[in-house]
């Protein structure tokens, strides 16, 4: 039962271009999205959120876009550079249907993304 | 401000072994969470604690696993009797309250021979 997928395990683009990861999810009661980056032998390292009660959040490269009716997210980084090669992880957290946070992250299987110089 | 801190960083165990996982969260972070990442795939959540208490076990298999935050020192995570499924990378995690970022450590790389 995976709830959230990210269904293209690598990406590979050049320096300079955007880069853009896609998520999907299907556990309606899924409302706060992270993203990870992760290098080899070292632990996840939390990149930007966003929120239910928004469509996007930026922070300097790295923009989140959320589309709830369609249950997707995607992270966009502009420009992409070399120093971004590493493993993306998509993130979701709920509540229950009593409003307790889930609190654990429920993660995708991950995507790679390589760039070129 | 240390981050979340996780030994051993790799620990080889026999089959039928124990295994002990240590984590020390961030200062002022009251909330642990375990992942286990298995080759080739992403982060599995294991279990959810609070100091003296276990808040989410939904993910830790019902046999062999145990995990404990006692008041005083590190959360430990116990693995009883390894196999060598139990090969894996562990991480901890901890956020300073429920459902929002959480850090994660280095990991602990289990290699069960």
């Amino acid at each position: 039962d995976q709830q959230v997928k990210q269904n293209s395990p690598s990406l590979s683009v050049q320096e300079g271009r955007i880069s853009i990861l896609n998520c999907d999810y299907t556990n309606s009661m899924f409302d706060y999205f992270l993203w990870y980056k992760k290098y080899p032998a070292e632990g996840p390292t939390f990149l930007i959120s966003i929120s239910s009660i928004k469509d996007k959040n930026e922070d300097g490269r790295f923009t989140v876009f959320l589309n709830k009716s369609a249950k997707h997210l995607s992270l966009h980084i502009v420009p992409s550079q070399p120093g971004d090669s590493a493993v993306y992880f998509c993130a979701a957290s709920g509540t229950d249907a009593g409003g307790t946070s889930y609190g654990k992250l429920t993660f995708g299987q991950g995507t790679i993304l390589t760039v070129h110089p | 401000n240390a981050g979340v801190m996780q030994n051993p960083r790799h620990l080889v165990r026999r089959r039928g072994q124990e295994a002990r996982l240590r984590c020390s969260p961030m200062k002022g972070h009251s909330h642990v969470y375990w992942y286990r990442q298995l080759p080739e795939e992403g982060l599995k959540f294991m279990v959810y604690l609070q100091k003296e208490n276990i808040i989410d076990e939904s993910g830790m298999p019902k046999e062999r696993f145990s995990a404990e935050f006692p008041k005083e020192g590190p959360s430990i995570l116990r693995i009883q009797q390894v196999v060598r499924g139990d090969s894996a990378a562990y991480f901890c995690a901890s956020s300073p309250e429920t459902g929002g970022k959480q850090y994660f450590g280095p990991g602990t790389r289990l290699t069960v021979t």
